[in-house]
């Protein structure tokens, strides 16, 4: 299986911060590399797929970069609703794998 | 809307069965393949099964392999998850989710999800 590895985890980040994470695969995925947001009682939501797309109806302080094993997604000026886990997911190789979850935290 | 709606959750003692449901509506459920993703308490997110929008191709993680089946009626627009022979390890909130047809499987649309507990 892939193997995908966030950093740094967590992230201390305050009001108006630009915030990188960072997803490293354990083999080349191309760009089949989808970014996921968070927050306790909700489900996920999704944020940016193939590595550089913006989903529809997400903030463009959202985007996201890379190809083959390393990947960023950065947030420009972070708002309060952002303070959430992000998770990465390959899914160039059946079984998908997600990352262990990045916590932006105060 | 557009929304999933998961059911069938439940307390299982180990080695026995449960059969979830995620009830599709609001869109053509019959061009979406779904997946059903699931998280343990206290931990990430862990990718369990897919089918395609026509149920030609099904795909599970290896820890399900074997004991969960995903299917689909879409009758019904409602895709199933039988799992059978369950473990302490399946415990974990269940959720399902469409593919957006990006051709990156990424997923748009997510229910709220299904607790399932294993214990004896």
């Amino acid at each position: 299986d892939i193997q995908m590895t966030q950093s740094p985890s967590p992230l201390s980040a305050s009001l108006g911060d630009r915030v990188i994470i960072t997803c490293r695969a354990s083999q080349s995925i191309a760009n089949h590399l989808n970014w996921y947001q968070k927050k306790p009682g909700k489900a996920p939501n999704l944020l940016i797929y193939a590595a550089s797309n913006l989903q529809s109806g997400v903030p463009s302080r959202f985007s996201g970069s890379g190809s083959g094993t390393d990947f960023t997604l950065t947030i420009t000026s972070l708002q309060p609703e952002d303070f959430a886990t992000y998770y990465c997911q390959q899914t160039y190789i059946t079984p998908q794998t997600f990352g262990q979850g990045t916590k932006v935290e105060v | 809307q557009v929304q999933l709606v998961e059911s069938g959750g439940g307390v299982v003692q180990p080695g026995r069965s449960l059969r979830l449901s995620c009830a599709a509506s609001g869109f053509i459920f019959s061009s979406y393949t779904i997946h059903w993703v699931r998280q343990a308490p206290g931990k990430g997110l862990e990718w369990v099964a897919l089918i395609w929008y026509d149920g030609s191709h099904r795909f599970y993680t290896d820890s399900v392999k074997g004991r969960f089946t995903i299917s689909r009626d879409d009758s019904e627009s409602t895709v199933y998850l039988q799992m059978n022979s369950l473990r302490d390890g399946d415990t974990a909130l269940y959720y399902c989710a469409r593919d957006s047809n990006s051709g990156f499987y990424a997923l748009d649309i997510w229910g709220q999800g299904t607790m399932v507990t294993v214990s004896s």
